[in-house]
């Protein structure tokens, strides 16, 4: 079946590293995804990255996919205050749909 | 200018009303999605629409219809409004429907049933 999996929180202080983590289960998945939800608002594409990278980095962005473990991470450096929001992962399965996790809400501690 | 466009932002109604939500992309993609955020956060796709065709139809009560009049939109009729229908819903587009593919997406319609 399609599942991706997320924990529900993550808080950090600011400055620090925020590594959010995210499992799923369709080996197919071509492409793996991050978006963002700030409170209110709409989805917004932050990155992706192709099944046959093992590494993605963009700015403050890094992205890391284990294959084998299908097992998918967004490591934001130096979280600042506007980083606060919703964090899904999403996958795009066999069948062509994206399947979002549950998403994790970072809180930013000053 | 906005790529893919939801009306209205918020509504609110009675329960058994019967309301639309529109969206249009200007972005000239072939596919469009209806998703549901939950109270909880959860989104699920509802529908997909490839040239106006129905491509993707996930369980869902046939109180909801959506309608393509072009490709550049795709409008969600729901009727008989129920209480559990209260969610955000959220419009997509991408290019041709394709898994490697991103969607882009609208900024949501927050649907309150009273």
């Amino acid at each position: 079946g399609e599942d991706v999996e997320q924990s529900l929180f993550l808080s950090v202080r600011e400055g620090d590293s925020s590594v959010i983590n995210c499992t799923y289960t369709d080996s197919s998945s071509t492409y793996l995804y991050w978006y963002k939800q700030e409170p209110g608002a709409g989805l917004q594409l932050l990155t992706y990255i192709f099944s046959n990278m093992d590494m993605k980095q963009d700015q403050r962005l890094t992205v890391l996919l284990n294959k084998k473990d299908k097992h998918l991470s967004l490591r934001i450096a130096d979280t600042q205050t506007g980083d606060s929001a919703i964090y899904f992962c999403a996958e795009c399965s066999s069948a062509s749909k994206i399947i979002f996790g549950s998403g994790t809400r970072l809180s930013i501690r000053p | 200018d906005t790529a893919v466009s939801q009306t209205p932002k918020y509504l609110v109604t009675q329960m058994g009303n019967d309301k639309s939500i529109k969206c249009e992309q200007n972005l000239g993609h072939d596919t469009m999605y209806w998703y549901k955020q939950d109270s909880k956060k959860f989104l699920k796709i509802m529908f997909s629409y490839n040239n106006k065709e129905l491509i993707i139809n996930e369980t869902v009560p046939n109180r909801f219809s959506p309608k393509s009049p072009d490709k550049a939109h795709l409008n969600l009729h729901i009727n008989s409004l129920e209480l559990g229908d209260s969610a955000v819903y959220f419009c997509a587009s991408s290019p041709s429907g394709g898994n490697q593919e991103t969607q882009y997406f609208g900024p949501g319609t927050r649907l309150l049933v009273l």
